[in-house]
């Protein structure tokens, strides 16, 4: 049973295209986030979702939008993609957003933009 | 701005050698922090770190913290080929949930 999955796990697309990412978890936990993985195996956090709500919320262009309808659920959309949106995005979850407990994480989504 | 510096960035050794990896950081209001591994997927959680001078252990592999130096080391002993990965160190804030990565050690164990 995967604890953190994300779909798809790949995705090519062309610049200026809309794409989704979407992230489930069946750990129970109350803490999601989305991370960015750059080609230099740098990662980088996005935003956070407690219960729901929007916890963190990074430097991030505001071309991408999470959406949590439930706490199990995070997904990620990005508009008008960019080359420089390239990257592997990793969903993880935590039981709190306190920083009791480690994250989990999903096996990534890795997002080419040609 | 919260950072972690890893090093050494990459490292090859034989099969049996004792590798450590190192980790310095600099956080507001420390909590936490956190080893990871990374193969091909998914990094997968192996300590967290909280205290000075406790030592961590699971198997050939341990961490332990220095709080007031602002370090962390991983060490692996007896290294396998599956120990090939990239190992990501992690601080926590105590504001907030968020774990800021450093850019990890490229472990390679040939035989």
């Amino acid at each position: 049973d995967t604890a953190v999955s994300q779909t798809p796990k790949y995705l090519v697309t062309q610049m200026g295209n809309d794409k989704s990412i979407k992230c489930e978890q069946n750990l129970g936990h109350d803490t999601m986030y989305w991370y960015k993985q750059d080609s230099k195996k740098f990662l980088k956090i996005m935003f956070s979702y407690n219960n729901k709500e929007l916890i963190i919320n990074e430097t991030v262009p505001n071309r991408f939008s999470p959406k949590s309808p439930d706490k199990a659920h995070l997904n990620l959309h990005i508009n008008s993609l960019e080359l420089g949106d390239s990257a592997v995005y990793f969903c993880a979850s935590s039981q709190d957003f306190v920083g009791s407990s480690p994250l989990h994480f999903g096996n990534g989504t890795r997002l080419t933009v040609t | 701005e919260d950072k972690v510096v890893q090093s050494p960035l990459s490292l090859v050794v034989h099969e049996g050698d004792t590798v450590t990896l190192n980790c310095s950081y600099e956080v507001t209001n420390f909590r936490s922090l956190l080893w990871y591994k990374q193969e091909k997927k998914a990094p997968t959680f192996l300590f967290m770190l909280t205290s000075s001078g406790i030592e961590k252990k699971s198997g050939r592999l341990s961490s332990i913290l220095d709080k007031k130096e602002l370090f962390s080391i991983l060490n692996i002993t007896a290294t396998q080929t599956g120990d090939s990965a990239i190992y990501l160190c992690a601080v926590r804030p105590g504001t907030a949930s968020k774990l800021t990565f450093g850019t990890g050690t490229r472990l390679q164990v040939t035989l």
